[in-house]
């Protein structure tokens, strides 16, 4: 199982980033996908999870409004939209298998929100 | 709102020592308590799920007790590669502790 994050990188408040994770050695169409962050010297944060068909969703409060998650079953692909960046979402972020547990983390894509 | 409180946020301990985690949670979980392990500049990795069960890897020294609302991970016999930082997490709210760091007393 490998999971490999992309798309992480400096960008202004009020700006928008796309984070792309891409999965590999496993069924990706079989599971439930998840993003995860932390801010830096932080503990982890839970953010958003897409059911293995993308009809299911949910995020957590602090990026409700702001942040989409989706995904190609197609490419092996998880997507997370980030708009309307804050410098409090200045964080790792983690691609991550399953909703529950967390059972496989990709390595973290390093989002920087400053002007 | 579903709270998780770890303890302690940090603890040194010397190779060989066992090292015991605490994870508290504001109402009853069931057992829904996983344990994960964290190194620096490294993406955390899953110890224990389902608050005692082994994840498929990981060394018998690490075991995990618990239901309801106060879990325990044990660490018997610690050793050099066991240094970081551990992270509780439950489910179905998905909220983590604080996190423990364990480091070289």
């Amino acid at each position: 199982v490998q999971l490999v994050e992309s798309g992480g990188g400096l960008v202004k408040p009020g700006g928008s980033l796309r984070l792309s994770c891409a999965g590999s050695g496993f069924k990706f169409s079989d599971y439930y996908m998840s993003w995860i962050r932390q801010a830096p010297g932080k503990g982890l944060e839970w953010i958003s999870y897409i059911n293995s068909d993308g009809n299911t969703i949910d995020y957590a409060d602090s990026v409700k409004g702001r942040f989409t998650i989706s995904r190609d079953n197609a490419k092996n692909s998880l997507y997370l939209q980030m708009n309307s960046l804050r410098v409090d979402d200045t964080a790792v972020y983690y691609c991550a298998r399953r909703a529950a547990i967390f059972e496989y983390w990709g390595q973290g894509a390093l989002v920087t929100v400053s002007s | 709102d579903l709270q998780m409180t770890q303890t302690p946020s940090s603890l040194s301990a010397s190779v060989g020592d066992r090292v015991t985690i605490t994870c508290q949670a504001s109402q009853d979980i069931n057992y829904y308590l996983n344990w994960y392990q964290q190194k620096p500049g490294k993406a955390p990795k899953l110890l224990i799920y389902d608050a005692s069960k082994l994840e498929a890897g990981v060394p018998s020294r690490f075991s995990g007790s618990g239901s309801a609302t106060h879990f325990t991970l044990t660490i018997n016999s610690l050793q050099p590669e066991d240094f970081g930082t551990y992270y509780c997490q439950q489910y179905p709210d998905l909220r983590f502790g604080q996190g423990t760091t364990v480091d070289l007393k």
